[in-house]
């Protein structure tokens, strides 16, 4: 079946630009979170969402950082006046409860 | 201080041979613990969970030792696609419950050679 998926896959922007990054997840997987990962480190933590609402978001970095799941399914994440030190690969997984499956990321840069 | 550590590497060994992976992690309420692998600019994908009483997956076996916070992961007789990234993660669930975040470890690059 069809797994997690993340648009656009790459994302260049300029420092200050507004930026959205969309995660779909598996069908059916109530729980969605996302991680960032810098180069030669681990993803980290950004916020997890239990259906609509956002579970745990302590994982984000600044109040620069947003994220929505409305419906329950698809969810964007939302970075306003991008800086040069958010660039990384913005990584997306879903889960019924047990393991969490990722999607391919999206790997943003800011100029 | 890191919630799981982990030696960078890199390791590079030839094919056929046997490599040993160590974490350790901080957090002592830590409920689940993983090995995940990434590819080269891909995603982390579960290669195996971790049991205190120690698992087997064919030539990878895991082992957990929660009273000294210390995961290992054995890969025996290497291969060419075994070259990857090895991510050591730990779950801090709700009791009771599996969900929440992941703890990655920043990954042990393995480089098997012909």
């Amino acid at each position: 079946g069809a797994g997690v998926s993340q648009t656009p896959s790459n994302k260049v922007t300029e420092k200050g630009k507004y930026v959205e990054l969309r995660c779909d997840p598996i069908s059916g997987h109530t729980a969605l979170y996302w991680y960032r990962q810098s180069l030669g480190q681990g993803p980290e933590f950004l916020i997890y969402f239990q259906g609509t609402g956002a579970a745990d978001d302590s994982g984000l970095p600044n109040d620069r950082f947003f994220a929505v799941r409305p419906e329950g399914s698809v969810s964007t994440l939302k970075i306003q006046r991008t800086e040069r030190g958010d660039s990384a690969v913005y990584l997306c997984a879903s889960s019924l409860g047990g393991t969490q499956y990722f999607g391919p990321g999206t790997r943003l840069t800011v100029l | 201080r890191k919630e799981v550590e982990q030696d960078p590497g890199p390791f590079n060994v030839p094919e056929g041979a046997t490599v040993a992976f160590n974490c350790t992690y901080s957090n002592s309420a830590s409920q689940s613990f993983f090995w995940y692998r990434q590819d080269c600019r891909k995603e982390p994908k579960l290669l195996m969970s971790v049991y205190s009483s120690g698992n087997e997956d064919g030539r990878f076996t895991a082992q957990l030792n929660r009273a000294s916070q210390y995961i290992s992961l054995l890969i025996r007789d290497s291969k060419l696609s075994d070259s990857a990234t090895y991510l050591c993660v730990v779950n801090i669930a709700d009791r009771g419950s599996t969900l929440g975040r992941l703890y990655f470890g920043r990954g042990t690059q393995l480089t098997v050679w012909p």
